[in-house]
């Protein structure tokens, strides 16, 4: 069974830094392409990042472009968002979800880890 | 504001039908697929359709979707108080950068 397990969210003061995690198991783990989705209270999704299955490409979207950096580490199965200069604006759970380039479609959901961005 | 237009509300009574729509532009619908989303209350989202009209194993074929020029819409037959929940459109959008986008959400109430 494929799952995703997001870890890591919490909360953090304005300008703090954060890492969010997402274990994946049940499927080739480097064989896919990855993405983070996020979702403010009451709000709806909006799409954070994606990255290659080799990790060799990347995309943002312009809201969080030069303060959050995603990778991965196919050895350890593993999907991360480097998360520096947070915002109030940043509160939101975090999904991690597996990546279809075509039609830039989410396939299969993690649970979600919550951030929330606080003095 | 958000790229893709959904109405933020549709309901109809069990076993009826109901069609959500999803608007765009040449630079997102007009040129790429879509996908539909389920989130059922305090849960994660699920996709329900992909490229246009294809459903993941496990979706039951009261679900469909189509996509004309540069709108989609996803029909669901047959409802089922189950179905309650909120429905996100989204696809690619190559405007400046290329990213991915996301319909407001269309909250779907089974009276």
């Amino acid at each position: 069974e494929v799952q995703l397990l997001e870890s890591g969210g919490g909360l953090v003061q304005p300008g703090g830094s954060l890492r969010l995690s997402c274990a994946a198991s049940g499927f080739t783990f480097s064989s896919y392409a990855m993405s983070w989705v996020r979702q403010a209270p009451g709000k709806g999704l909006e799409w954070v990042s994606a990255i290659s299955g080799s990790g060799g490409s990347t995309y943002y979207a312009d809201s969080v472009k030069g303060r959050f950096t995603i990778s991965r580490d196919n050895s350890k199965n593993t999907l991360y968002l480097q998360m520096n200069s947070l915002r109030a604006e940043d509160t939101a759970v975090y999904y991690c979800a597996s990546f279809l380039w075509i039609g830039g479609t989410m396939d299969v959901w993690g649970k979600g880890t919550t951030v929330t961005v606080s003095s | 504001q958000s790229v893709l237009t959904q109405p933020p509300s549709v309901s109809a009574a069990p076993g009826q039908k109901v069609t959500i729509s999803c608007s765009g532009s040449s630079s997102n619908i007009g040129n790429n697929y879509v996908s539909w989303y389920q989130q059922l209350p305090g849960t994660a989202p699920k996709l329900l359709i992909y490229d246009n009209n294809k459903r993941p194993s496990g979706i039951p074929d009261r679900f469909s979707g189509s996509k004309s020029g540069t709108s989609a819409t996803l029909g669901i037959t047959g409802l089922q108080t189950g179905d309650e929940a909120d429905y996100y459109c989204g696809t690619w959008d190559s405007s400046l950068s290329a990213h991915v986008v996301f319909g407001g959400g269309t909250k779907l109430t089974v009276l």
